[in-house]
């Protein structure tokens, strides 16, 4: 079962806007967890946010959770070149492995 | 190492052969998870290990997929007869403990392998 799907798939804005990033999964979760990937990299662990939380803050990223409609949002804020990769969600239950949706891939152009 | 090790990095084969790919995990990390990447595709769960034991199997694609993990660290993932659709980047990924659990999961740079 798909624990992750983003919306947009593709995104581009310019350097110093804010991105956001939508992710919805379909069963309870134990938590939710966003990578990056680069162009042709292994994914990188960016910030994970608990079923018991609402909102966290990493840098310049802040990740909420919404239980009730099993959605989550990711917003990068003050975009820069080095951002652009593609973003990835992930919904982890007990006990079984981490199923992720098919990305967001954002452009941010200088 | 200090990361998530995968080799060969780029693999060429040619259809119905067999292949190897191998995955070294963060010593210490007893959950060890495989997965599959077609271009510009997310990723496709394939397996996970906790320990020696595979207690999901379900995304492996067919019989011909199957991977075996040894002194719950080193793992490999063998392709019997590869068939162009095998082709993908093939990502391994480790952590302390599962995901379910708030593990993070650390990932390889992937296996490259090209079907001919």
């Amino acid at each position: 079962s798909q624990q992750g799907e983003e919306d947009p798939q593709a995104l581009s804005i310019q350097e110093g806007e804010n991105a956001t990033m939508n992710c919805s999964y379909k069963t309870s979760i134990n938590n939710l967890q966003w990578y990056r990937q680069n162009s042709g990299r292994g994914l990188v662990h960016l910030i994970l946010i608990r079923s018991n939380e609402r909102e966290k803050h990493s840098g310049r990223l802040r990740v909420t959770l919404d239980t009730s409609k099993k959605s989550s949002s990711l917003l990068i804020t003050a975009s820069r070149a080095a951002d652009t990769a593609s973003y990835f969600c992930a919904g982890a239950q007990a006990g079984t492995a981490l199923i992720f949706g098919k990305g967001t891939t954002l452009s941010v152009s200088s | 190492g200090a990361g998530v090790s995968q080799s060969p990095s780029n693999k060429v084969t040619e259809k119905g052969k067999d292949v190897e790919l191998r995955c070294d995990p963060i010593s210490g990390h007893t959950a060890l998870y495989w997965y599959r990447q077609s271009l510009g595709q997310g990723l496709e769960f394939l397996i996970y290990f906790q320990g020696n034991s595979a207690p999901d199997k379900s995304g492996l694609p067919s019989d011909r997929f199957s991977a075996e993990r040894t002194g719950g660290s080193v793992s490999t993932l063998t392709i019997q007869r590869t068939q162009q659709e095998d082709s993908a980047v093939y990502l391994c990924a480790s952590s302390l403990e599962l995901a379910g659990n708030t593990g993070e999961l650390f990932f390889g740079e992937g296996s490259r392998l090209t079907v001919l």
